[in-house]
């Protein structure tokens, strides 16, 4: 079976600070790959995909993350956050043949002023 | 364009009572889900339409049951609730094709069964 393991339940950075959230999953393919931002008393939204191509992507509000085959990672990252990066962030994914998403436990960003 | 809607937005139900969680879309999108969400545990999937008129069971479906009312609606039933089914409901949807689309989130329904 398919699982996503995010090691750190929660987060704290100062303002300013860079940002990296570990996303490792353990499946035989590569799946497709989604790292979601829940905002406070919000619903999901997608901040990024991959599923082919170029190892680095680029999403919304900054963020970037890279895709490691040999780690079997997915880390997310940000330079320099911001107060409204606090939030909670879900790395998913999809065994390439399905439509089912898959998530990882969650990381809980605190941004400190 | 309200994306993804959700009523209620709290519930609050006894033991042993029923209710349905509503949800509707208005991207046009041919698949819709039902995910609960538990603290440390992410979101697993409980229902999934791939299409108007199929449902499928998804990882925790035991004690719910979803209608496909049509392309816009998706419904998701507790026949007889249970402390365990206190949770944060979510419905999503997504285009119909690619296992990569992205699915849009409604804002949730936070269900306390006492």
């Amino acid at each position: 079976a398919q699982s996503v393991t995010q090691p750190d339940i929660h987060i704290t950075v100062s303002e300013g600070a860079s940002l990296e959230l570990r996303c490792n999953y353990s499946y035989g393919a590569t799946p497709y790959l989604f790292w979601y931002v829940q905002s406070p008393g919000q619903g999901l939204q997608l901040l990024l995909k991959y599923f082919s191509g170029d190892t680095l992507v680029q999403g919304i509000k900054g963020f970037e993350a890279e895709f490691k085959r040999s780690q079997s990672s997915f880390n997310l990252r940000k330079p320099s956050v911001h107060w409204s990066d606090a939030a909670e962030y879900f790395c998913a994914v999809i065994k390439a043949a399905g439509n089912k998403l898959t998530f990882g436990g969650g990381t809980r960003v605190l941004v400190k002023p | 364009n309200a994306g993804v809607t959700q009523t209620p937005k709290f519930q609050v139900l006894k033991t042993g009572q029923s209710m349905t969680l509503q949800c509707a879309q208005d991207m046009n999108h041919n698949s819709m889900y039902w995910y609960r969400q538990d603290p440390g545990m992410g979101l697993r999937l409980i229902y999934y339409s791939a299409s108007e008129g199929t449902t499928d069971k998804g990882e925790v479906p035991n004690g719910y049951n979803v209608s496909r009312l049509n392309k816009r609606e998706f419904s998701l039933r507790l026949e007889s609730a249970a402390p365990s089914q206190t949770s944060v409901y979510f419905c999503a949807s997504s285009e119909a094709g690619a296992s990569y689309n992205e699915q849009f989130f409604g804002p949730g329904t936070r269900l306390t069964v006492l």
